[in-house]
């Protein structure tokens, strides 16, 4: 089983959609998770951490849920520059400096 | 604003030839991670370094390649003898360290390409 899984899309949406992506991780001592997004041929920018309780920042709302070990990312009203590939990532066990990153989600937002 | 810095961004090698790569983390910053990305792939945990210490190399091949964080002056990843299977993106990633703060930030990366 792979350590950090994601569908790899790509998943092609209209300006304005409501876009969801998700993960599943298999270390379950993990304790940080995150969402990177990493534009071609970029570097991954770290877009946000996500908390047990679910946390949002504007119109990204990430959940953790950790008996299912599974993470996820909404965006909402998508714009074209959302268009990237949406990283998941995982620590590598408690207090863990070591990310383990999923291949990720490609997303195209198209006008 | 600087923040993580890496040069060169692109370099090529011959099969034999050496190559380094060098990280300058963000301001303020004492550990650096470096990470390979191979096409079509995920990034991968190569080394993490402090000041003068060598962390973690647990996900770096244990020939070939070497990394430093001296005193002053920046990270370096160095890859000697490189053969094709070595080109990549070579990411390097800064952190504050401390408890509590594992988020890392990346550079623009170092695309190394073997012929």
């Amino acid at each position: 089983r792979k350590e950090v899984e994601q569908d790899p899309g790509p998943f092609n949406v209209p300006e304005g959609a409501t876009v969801a992506f998700n993960c599943t991780y298999s270390n379950s001592a993990s304790q940080s998770f995150f969402w990177y997004r990493q534009d071609c041929r970029k570097e991954p920018k770290l877009l946000m951490s996500v908390y047990s309780s679910g946390n949002e920042d504007g119109r990204f709302t990430a959940q953790l849920n950790r008996a299912s070990q599974y993470i996820s990312l909404l965006i909402r009203d998508s714009k074209l520059s959302d268009s990237a590939t949406y990283l998941c990532v995982v620590d590598s066990g408690a207090g863990s400096y070591q990310l383990t990153f999923g291949k990720g989600t490609k997303l195209s937002v198209i006008p | 604003n600087a923040g993580v810095m890496q040069n060169p961004r692109h370099l090529v090698r011959r099969r034999g030839q050496e190559a380094r790569l060098r990280c300058s983390p963000m301001k303020g910053h004492s550990h650096v991670y470096w990470y390979r990305q191979l096409p079509e792939e995920g990034l991968k945990f190569m080394v993490y370094l402090q000041k003068e210490n060598i962390i973690d190399e647990s996900g770096m091949p244990k020939e070939r390649f070497s990394a430093e964080f001296p005193k002053e002056g920046p990270s370096i990843l160095r890859i000697q003898q490189v053969v094709r299977g070595d080109s990549a993106a070579y990411f390097c990633a800064s952190s504050p360290g401390g408890q509590g703060s594992n988020e890392q930030f990346f550079g623009p990366g170092t695309r190394l390409t073997v012929l």
